[in-house]
């Protein structure tokens, strides 16, 4: 099975820091890797999907980039709202898997 | 809108049992594999199970494999979830989803749209 590694497992960042989030698969993924962001007590939203795309109404300041088993999802400018925790996540031989997940806070 | 609502959860003993829904509204529900992940509190998340499109083809994890059964009744619009022989462990909140796209594969592979989640605690 595929194991995803996030790092690191928890952030302290202000409002306009730049955040960089890297997950790492234990065999080549191709572009096979998503993101999603959960804020307390309610649903994860996928925000990226196969490595770099996303859906009509993202903020243009998150984004995501890799391919192969190093990927990286970054926030190009930190916004109130974006605290939360963020998630990668694969799938392979019709098996999902998440990675650890990265506590994004308030320094 | 796509929305999704689960229903079902609540407190059982160890080794009891369970039976979570989910409705689907909004979109073409036969068209789309689903999913259900869990998260247990404080915790990560875990993908427990999907179902492709039309129910042919079920996958599990390691971890609750033999004990739940995914399936789905398309005229219903509704997602299952029977969890047998149920552990402390299992306690969590339980999530559905819908994939993103259509089911092309049999297999789901982007859970795009989540339900609320409904909680499932496992205790005496």
């Amino acid at each position: 099975d595929i194991q995803l590694t996030q790092s690191p497992s928890s952030l302290s960042a202000s409002v306009g820091d730049r955040v960089t989030i890297t997950c790492r698969a234990s065999q080549d993924i191709n572009n096979f890797l998503n993101w999603y962001q959960q804020k307390p007590g309610k649903a994860p939203e996928l925000l990226i999907f196969d490595g770099s795309y996303f859906e009509t109404g993202l903020p243009s300041r998150f984004s995501g980039s890799g391919s192969g088993t190093d990927f990286t999802f970054t926030i190009s400018s930190l916004q109130p709202e974006d605290f939360a925790t963020y998630y990668c996540q694969t799938y392979n031989n019709v098996l999902l898997t998440f990675g650890g997940g990265t506590k994004v806070d308030i320094k | 809108e796509v929305r999704l609502l689960e229903s079902g959860g609540g407190l059982v003993q160890p080794g009891g049992s369970l039976r979570l829904s989910c409705g689907g509204s909004g979109f073409t529900f036969r068209s789309y594999a689903m999913t259900w992940v869990r998260q247990a509190p404080g915790k990560g998340l875990e993908w427990v199970s999907s179902i492709s499109d039309r129910g042919e083809n079920t996958y599990y994890a390691d971890s609750v494999k033999g004990r739940f059964t995914i399936s789905r009744d398309n005229s219903k619009k509704t997602l299952y979830l029977q969890m047998n022989s149920l552990r402390a462990d299992d306690t969590a909140v339980y999530y559905c989803a819908r994939d993103l796209g259509v089911d092309v594969s049999n297999a789901a592979t982007t859970p795009g749209y989540w339900g609320q989640g409904t909680l499932v605690t496992v205790s005496s």
